[in-house]
C-alpha cells in the first residue's frame, strides 16, 4: 500500500500563531488527499478534500479561511491552521485515496497540535 | 442522530475470549463498509472491508445486514495485541471518496 508521511508529528504553539502541517505521499501520486481532525475520545471528522491543482472542498462547518489547504503537487498537501486557538488543539490526520473502486484510503501518522 | 453509531465500550476481556462489536449506520444509500483499527495516539489502519455475504480474515469475521443497517465484527481467540479501538466506517453513498467514521469501540484484552 501507499505510504503517507506527516510533518510535524506534534507541535505546541501559542494562541494566535499559525501552524503548517505537511502531508506527503511517498510512493504514490495522489490527486486527492483528505484532512481529518480527531478530538479526544471522538471519531475522525473529515475537514476537507484536497484536490491537486484546484481548490479544496470543505465540509460543512469547517472555516476555509481558518484552515488553509494547498495541494500544489501530486505528492504534497499542506494544512495551515491560521490564528490558532486552544479549541483548535486536536489530532490532525491526512490520507490519500488509493484504489477508488474500494474507497481505499491510506492514512498518515497524524499531527498532534496543542495550542496554549 | 449520528451517521455511524458504536458502543464506546470499553470491552474488557481475557485472552482467548471471543468478542463482538456492533455498529449501525443511518444512511441507507451507503455503499461501502469497513472496520479500521486505531491504536492510542496513532492513525487508523484498515482491518477489513465488509461485504454483504460476510467475510472472514483469520480470527476476524465481519457481517453486514443492509436491511437493518447493521455491521458487526467478531474477534475469536483474542490476543493481547488486539487491544485497540475499533472504528466502524461507511461511505455516504454519493459516489464521493469520503469515509464516515464511528467514534469507535475500545477493546482491552487482559492476560
Amino acid at each position: 500500500g501507499a505510504v503517507v508521511s506527516q510533518h510535524p508529528s506534534w507541535v505546541i504553539c501559542k494562541s494566535g500563531t499559525s501552524v503548517k502541517i505537511e502531508c506527503r505521499s511517498l510512493d504514490f501520486q495522489a490527486t486527492t488527499m483528505f484532512w481529518y481532525r480527531q478530538f479526544p475520545k471522538q471519531s475522525l471528522m473529515l475537514m476537507a478534500t484536497s484536490n491537486e491543482g484546484s481548490k479544496a472542498t470543505y465540509e460543512q462547518g469547517v472555516e476555509k479561511d481558518k484552515f488553509l489547504i494547498n495541494h500544489a503537487s501530486l505528492t504534497l498537501s499542506t494544512l495551515t491552521v491560521t490564528s490558532a486557538h486552544p479549541e483548535d488543539s486536536s489530532f490532525y490526520i491526512c490520507s490519500e485515496a488509493g484504489d477508488v473502486s474500494y474507497n481505499e484510503q491510506f492514512f498518515g501518522p497524524g499531527t498532534r497540535l496543542t495550542v496554549l | 442522530r449520528k451517521e455511524v453509531e458504536q458502543d464506546p465500550g470499553p470491552f474488557n476481556v481475557p485472552e482467548g475470549a471471543t468478542v463482538a462489536f456492533n455498529c449501525t449506520y443511518s444512511n441507507s444509500a451507503s455503499q461501502s463498509f469497513f472496520w479500521y483499527r486505531q491504536d492510542c495516539r496513532k492513525e487508523p489502519k484498515l482491518l477489513m472491508s465488509v461485504y454483504s455475504s460476510g467475510n472472514e480474515d483469520g480470527r476476524f469475521t465481519a457481517q453486514l445486514n443492509r436491511a437493518s443497517q447493521y455491521i458487526s465484527l467478531l474477534i475469536r481467540d483474542s490476543k493481547l495485541s488486539d487491544s485497540a479501538t475499533y472504528l466502524c466506517v461507511v461511505t455516504p453513498g454519493d459516489s464521493s471518496y469520503k469515509l464516515i467514521f464511528g467514534s469507535g469501540t475500545r477493546l482491552l484484552v487482559r492476560p
